[in-house]
């Protein structure tokens, strides 16, 4: 089952501007992470966020969780066409080896 | 250089044509996975390895096997192939001790089963 869905499914911006996706999941978990994908190509980690951090930078990144809420959301400051790729959270369900991931968002950035 | 590789990257296959896909890490992590990546449904997980000769079912297991003789491979076996087995498959690997479920992810086959 799905348990991250992220929102937009997709979004295009112009360089310089920031991006902003949101993921939103169903159960407990205990840590939420996002991971970057280029057309195609492997996943790459970007970021994780423990559930009990409110919010986390790396960059120009910067993510937040809200746990009651059930949701997380990824900020891409200052775009760069480099950025264009899809988005994933991906939650784990207290069992530590099973990952799962949302449908993702499409990020692109018009230089 | 730290990394997951798998082999083939592309691969056209007729029904029923048993074949294997090899995922091999060698940064010695427990952990393994395998995933298949379609359009409007996200990665979902086939099976996973905790560790040598320990696998288990993920959400989409029918259809495939896996087996973990050796910490660094973890090969996808289809003893079976049907269409719907067409997709992007992925490999992945992390290791507890050195980043909390920070899974490394190999750079992807592409099957086509026609």
């Amino acid at each position: 089952s799905q348990q991250g869905e992220e929102d937009p499914q997709a979004l295009s911006i112009q360089e310089g501007e920031n991006a902003t996706m949101n993921c939103s999941y169903k159960t407990s978990i205990n840590n939420l992470q996002w991971y970057r994908q280029n057309s195609g190509r492997g996943l790459v980690h970007l970021i994780l966020i423990r559930s009990n951090e409110r919010e986390k930078h790396s960059g120009r990144l910067r993510v937040t969780l809200d746990t009651s809420k059930k949701s997380s959301s990824l900020l891409i400051t200052a775009s760069r066409a480099a950025d264009t790729a899809s988005y994933f959270c991906a939650t784990d369900e207290g069992s530590n080896y099973k990952l799962t991931f949302g449908k993702g968002t499409l990020l692109t950035v018009n230089p | 250089e730290a990394q997951v590789t798998q082999n083939p990257r592309y691969l056209i296959t007729v029904t029923g044509k048993k074949l294997t896909v090899t995922c091999s890490q060698n940064m010695n992590h427990e952990y393994m996975s395998w995933y298949r990546q379609d359009p409007g449904l996200g990665l979902r997980q086939i099976y996973y390895s905790m560790n040598v000769e320990v696998t288990d079912k993920g959400d989409v297991p029918e259809g495939y096997k896996v087996s973990r003789k050796e910490k660094r491979n973890f090969p996808l076996i289809l003893e079976s192939p049907s269409p719907n087995q067409t997709s992007l498959y992925f490999c992945a690997s992390f290791g507890r001790r050195i980043s909390y479920n920070e899974q490394f992810f190999g750079p992807g086959t592409r099957l086509t089963v026609l």
